[in-house]
């Protein structure tokens, strides 16, 4: 069973990078047919897809935050992470990491509980 | 972008009633529709995945149909567990390496 928990700062001052991480058990993040994702959830609203990443490291991001976004690999520990740079209080939410399959069908079948990032100074 | 338009954004409802959501793409997607049900605190979780396929472990009463840009989610007898957001999502974006989108949700409420 994989599972998939998030880790970090609850509480980030404006301005400063949100910097969070994804730990993967029950699977490796080096197999093929994955793409480790980022989701969040501003309170109240819908889902936003930030990004994701290949085991061979390749990345897509969401335009509207591509210029403050990076996303990372790290194999050795099963982990990926999101930094997300110059946030501001529309940056407040839950940030979900998933795992997106890809094998002509696509979607995420697994989801970490999540993790409430509030921006204030 | 691909849009995704769901209807309605909530709505009320008994247990046992047959219970019927929408979502609309902006553009066809083909087949690349999937449901995820919400309850509150919680992670989504993937009920349905390629438009129409039951993801395992999830009851018979949820069924998904549809293609292109029109698809529709069908609860047939609500369960008092069932009262939960859903939300419809397209990944047709990742032929094209663009931006994967979710629905606005769906409430069903009592």
């Amino acid at each position: 069973q994989v599972q998939l928990q998030e880790s970090g700062p609850g509480l980030v001052k404006p301005s400063q990078t949100l910097s969070l991480t994804c730990t993967v058990s029950g699977g490796s993040i080096s197999s093929g047919g994955y793409y480790w994702t980022w989701i969040r959830q501003h309170p109240g609203q819908g889902l936003e897809w930030i990004g994701y990443i290949y085991y061979s490291g390749s990345t897509d991001y969401n335009p509207s935050l591509k210029s403050r976004v990076s996303i990372s690999l790290d194999t050795s520990k099963n982990q990926f992470s999101l930094k997300l740079s110059s946030v501001t209080a529309a940056d407040t939410a839950v940030y979900y990491c998933a795992r997106l399959l890809w094998s002509g069908d696509s979607y995420v079948d697994y989801w970490g509980q999540g993790t409430l990032v509030t921006v204030s100074s | 972008d691909i849009q995704m338009t769901q209807s309605p954004s909530s709505l009320s409802a008994s247990v046992g009633d047959r219970v019927t959501i929408t979502c609309r793409a902006s553009q066809n997607i083909n087949s690349y529709l999937n449901w995820y049900q919400q309850k509150p605190g919680k992670a989504p979780k993937l009920l349905i995945h390629t438009a129409s396929s039951l993801q395992s472990g999830v009851p018979s009463r949820f069924r998904g149909s549809g293609s292109g840009t029109d698809f529709t989610l069908t609860i047939s007898s609500l369960q008092p567990e069932d009262f939960a957001t859903y939300y419809c999502q397209q990944t047709y974006s990742m032929l094209t390496y663009s931006t994967l989108t979710f629905g606005g949700g769906t409430k069903v409420e009592i």
